[in-house]
């Protein structure tokens, strides 16, 4: 199964972008790369997916390199309501469950 | 609201009982699946369901069971609970094979004392 690393936190100030980082340098070719995040002890959000090519939704951009080890989840405009643990997921072939790392906390500031 | 409603929100109980909570998925939704978050933990997946059968399986203790029934709703049975069970469960659905992401419940916490 192909881990990702993340660092445990990170700042950022309001209004600007936040750039999250993840290692996932043993996926595989058919892996999807899924980000999540958790607001305090709510349930987790789904917040984007890619498998090779960059995506942008209402809530985020997913840039992924192009040898696929690593991606960025952007917040174009952070708030803070955007304070929250942030995780990076590999699929897991050929399952459906999603195996949940300790993710980033992230720490937006006025 | 995500569409995913656990019951209850609250629970405590005492040790060595058993609890059972309840899942039920947003409208459409297969798939249903378990997780377990304790306090100095991560989210640790429990158990998978797809239309009523057992798809896949995580670190679920034997105390522990689940299952689906045909109207997709789930329920996840504790029994001879410890106080390590003292956790957040949260249950999640998704249309299919989980491509689009999950949809998670706003989970029920568990106290065991």
């Amino acid at each position: 199964d192909a881990k990702t690393t993340q660092p445990p936190s990170m700042d950022c100030a309001e209004g600007r972008a936040a750039n999250l980082p993840c290692n996932h340098s043993t996926i595989s070719g058919n892996e999807y790369v899924y980000w999540y995040r958790q607001i305090h002890s709510q349930g987790p959000q789904y917040i984007i997916h890619g498998l090779k090519n960059n995506e942008t939704n209402e809530m985020a951009s997913l840039i992924i390199t192009e040898d696929r080890k690593s991606s960025t989840l952007i917040l174009p405009h952070a708030t803070l309501r955007d304070t929250a643990v942030y995780y990076c997921i590999v699929r897991v072939r050929g399952t459906d469950k999603l195996i949940f790392g300790t993710g980033t906390r992230l720490q937006v500031f006025p | 609201d995500s569409g995913v409603t656990q019951t209850p929100k609250h629970l405590i109980t005492a040790t060595g009982q058993r609890v059972t909570l309840r899942c039920s998925p947003r409208s459409g939704d297969l798939s249903v699946y378990w997780y377990q978050q304790s306090l100095d933990q991560g989210l640790q997946f429990l158990i998978q369901y797809y239309n009523g059968e057992e798809r896949a399986k995580g670190n679920i203790l034997e105390r522990f069971s689940a299952q689906q029934f045909p109207d997709l709703h789930s329920e996840l049975n504790l029994s001879s609970l410890e106080l390590g069970d003292s956790a957040l469960y949260f249950c999640a659905s998704s249309p299919d094979r989980g491509n689009y992401g999950y949809t998670f419940g706003s989970g029920t916490r568990l106290t065991v004392v």
